[in-house]
């Protein structure tokens, strides 16, 4: 268990609705991240943070903003979401502990549909 | 362009039947090749991280090896248990982020 809990493990959610989802951290990771996962392209990140209140984009971040405002808990939020986010999302921390590895820890993931 | 490319992108194998996967990468400055677990359904587990060329982790039936270029996920009589997306990624750069490839997708027959 990496200590990783998502919330809500899935939703299904009309196109034009915002959307947020949660990560929660219990191994004092400093970095967390966003991933999602479609078929054919394998898991792409979408931002991640290196410290409360310290972000950055990955490769596909637009239509999607985050916060972190405790080490523990990392927000995604789909600001107006569209059939294209139709996806599963995960959380994945790493970097627990000083001189630790570039290895992350995975969430059980969230299913999003968007109709 | 950095890119991870895994192959083969399906594996069928008997019980018993030993094989290898493989994982390639066309990047500079590896600072840590990382080796995932997959099952429908649920998050990616971690396996193996390898460093440097050479290295070899070792966990039950799998064994990761790496050089220059490519890592090998070898499974020695596997079992269906063992049957799962094998992930693989790379770490590169001065920040903390991981590029993975597409996977490969094992099936164990008994």
């Amino acid at each position: 268990d990496a200590g990783i809990t998502q919330s809500p493990r899935h939703k299904v959610t009309e196109t034009g609705t915002p959307v947020t989802l949660r990560c929660h951290q219990t191994e004092n990771h400093r970095y967390m991240y966003w991933y999602r996962q479609d078929p054919g392209h394998g898991l792409r990140l979408i931002h991640y943070s290196y410290g409360v209140k310290d972000t950055d984009k990955g490769e596909v971040s637009d239509g999607y903003s985050v916060s972190r405002s405790k080490t523990e808990d990392f927000l995604l939020t789909l600001e107006s979401a569209t059939s294209s986010q139709t996806s599963v999302y995960f959380c994945a921390a790493g970097g627990a502990k000083r001189g630790a590895g570039y290895e992350q820890y995975f969430g059980p993931g969230t299913r999003l549909t968007v109709t | 362009e950095d890119q991870v490319t895994q192959s083969p992108e399906a594996l069928r194998l008997q019980e018993g039947e030993s094989s290898s996967l493989n994982c390639s990468y066309t990047v500079s400055g590896l600072r840590g090749l990382f080796w995932y677990r997959q099952d429908p359904g649920k998050g990616p587990e971690f396996l193996f991280t390898l460093y440097s060329a050479g290295e070899e982790k070792e966990k039950e039936r799998l064994k990761a090896t790496l050089t220059k270029k490519e890592s090998f996920l070898h499974i020695t009589a596997p079992k269906p248990e063992d049957s799962a997306t094998y992930l693989c990624a790379w770490a590169g750069g001065a920040t903390n982020k991981l590029i993975f490839g597409t996977g490969t997708l094992l099936a164990v027959q008994p």
